[in-house]
């Protein structure tokens, strides 16, 4: 069975600190995609990251960075030099390549508090 | 730009009501998707569908149904609303296998 783990509920940072949020996903599949959404307090979700299970290379988008490791099923995703509007919840999420993803797992998410 | 637009943002229904919520996409987008988000557990899929009048359960369609008639828009149904169907609940679109584009969300209080 697929299953996404967030064992940080809550974290709370300074702005301009550096804060890692983990994320460690089961699966017996061989073909998967991983992913990583944005909750700001408005309520939609917002898509950050998509990454298939052969593509190991770690991602870095401006202060966000991606650290894929299959040894370990982790998925952990790295916000350099927070700021206020880095406050949201972050989920990350599991889908199997092979039933087209139309199942996407959802960890139960971790909430970020950037104060100023 | 993929906009996803729920029909409401805050909801208040009575227990036994037949409750309707609405989702429309404006992207041509084949697949569509229904979630609940509850504290705690993530979001968790109750419908999806893939292509007009095609709907397949997720992982907790019990208590709803789903109507799909265009393209466009989806519909999930509580048949007969009870308390513990309060929730946010999240629509999405996707294209293929590319990534879900999401609504601002239904947030549903059954009392």
């Amino acid at each position: 069975a697929q299953k996404v783990t967030q064992a940080q509920t809550e974290i709370s940072v300074v702005e301009k600190e550096d804060v890692t949020l983990d994320c460690v996903y089961e699966t017996r599949d061989t073909t998967y995609y991983l992913f990583w959404y944005k909750q700001p307090p408005s309520g939609e979700l917002v898509f950050l990251i998509r990454r298939n299970s052969f593509d190991e290379q770690n991602e870095i988008s401006g202060r966000y960075s991606w650290n894929f490791q299959k040894s370990t099923s982790s998925f952990n995703f790295t916000i350099t030099a927070s700021q206020v509007v880095d406050s949201a919840v972050y989920f990350c999420a599991l889908s199997d390549g092979n039933t087209g993803g139309f199942k996407t797992i959802f960890g139960a998410g971790t909430r970020l508090f950037v104060k100023a | 730009d993929v906009k996803v637009t729920q029909s409401s943002r805050y909801l208040v229904k009575r227990t036994g009501e037949k409750v309707f919520l609405e989702c429309v996409q404006d992207m041509d987008h084949e697949n569509m998707f229904w979630y609940r988000q509850d504290p705690g557990l993530g979001l968790r899929l109750i419908y999806f569908s893939y292509d007009v009048k095609m709907k397949e359960k997720g992982d907790i369609p019990e208590g709803y149904s789903v109507s799909r008639e265009k393209k466009e828009r989806f519909s999930l149904i509580l048949e007969s609303a009870s308390t513990n169907q309060t929730s946010m609940y999240l629509c999405a679109s996707r294209k293929g296998n590319q990534p879900q584009h999401f609504g601002d969300g239904t947030r549903l209080s059954i009392l």
